[in-house]
């Protein structure tokens, strides 16, 4: 059974630095094809790609977020971590990871989102 | 980036009707396109990748088509589950993906 569940902190402070974690079971980021990646919502808008990290240590951004972006994997501890630096209210929303086959498959498996909110 | 554009934005619909969504890619994506549901306070969900391929798990009156520039993904006779909103996700160029604006179904 395929899991991911993210976590991570519901309130920080605008120009903070704001870490999320995708823990995750029954897959491994050492298998081919196989990536995790973050997507965000904010409240009442539509989803948003944020990053992206693969099997083969490829990291991708969204340009327009990307000079703000970390993508890390530990693939012993099966969790991905995003950083997020310089938030701002407009940051706010509820924060995806999601797994991914490449090329094969778009994000099948979805965790359950956690809520961020930036503001001071 | 590919921009995607869903229409309608919002769709009235009863039990039992057949209703479609249509998506377009502001350039060629191949069948690289996904549909997903999402429910209010719930992770989206996949229903059709590849365009027209059904995820497993995924009721057979969900259908999807097109290729190129234009897709479509019909709901054949709408139950009262599937009242939700829908957005479409092109993966042709895994950088940057991109997401439809979403289309809300409501009754």
């Amino acid at each position: 059974q395929i899991t991911l569940k993210e976590s991570g902190p519901t309130l920080v402070q605008p120009t903070q630095t704001l870490t999320l974690t995708c823990t995750f079971s029954g897959f491994t980021l050492g298998t081919t094809g196989v990536g995790v990646g973050w997507i965000r919502q904010p409240p009442g808008k539509a989803l948003e790609w944020l990053a992206l990290i693969s099997w083969n240590d490829d990291e991708r951004y969204s340009p327009s977020l990307k000079n703000r972006l970390t993508i890390t994997k530990d693939s012993y501890k099966n969790q991905v971590v995003l950083t997020v630096t310089n938030v701002d209210p407009m940051d706010t929303g509820t924060y995806y990871c999601a797994r991914i086959v490449i090329p094969a498959a778009p994000f099948d498996y979805w965790g359950q989102g956690t809520p961020v909110t930036v503001s001071s | 980036d590919i921009q995607m554009t869903q229409s309608p934005s919002t769709l009235s619909a009863s039990v039992g009707d057949r209703v479609s969504i249509t998506c377009r890619a502001s350039q060629s994506i191949g069948n690289w396109l996904a549909w997903y549901q999402q429910k209010p306070g719930k992770a989206p969900k996949l229903l059709i990748f590849k365009a027209s391929t059904l995820q497993s798990g995924v009721p057979s009156r969900f259908s999807g088509r097109g290729s190129g520039t234009d897709f479509t993904l019909t709901i054949s006779s709408l139950q009262p589950d599937d009242f939700a909103t829908y957005y479409c996700h092109q993966y042709k160029t895994y950088s940057p993906f991109t997401f439809g604006q979403g289309t809300k179904l409501d009754i």
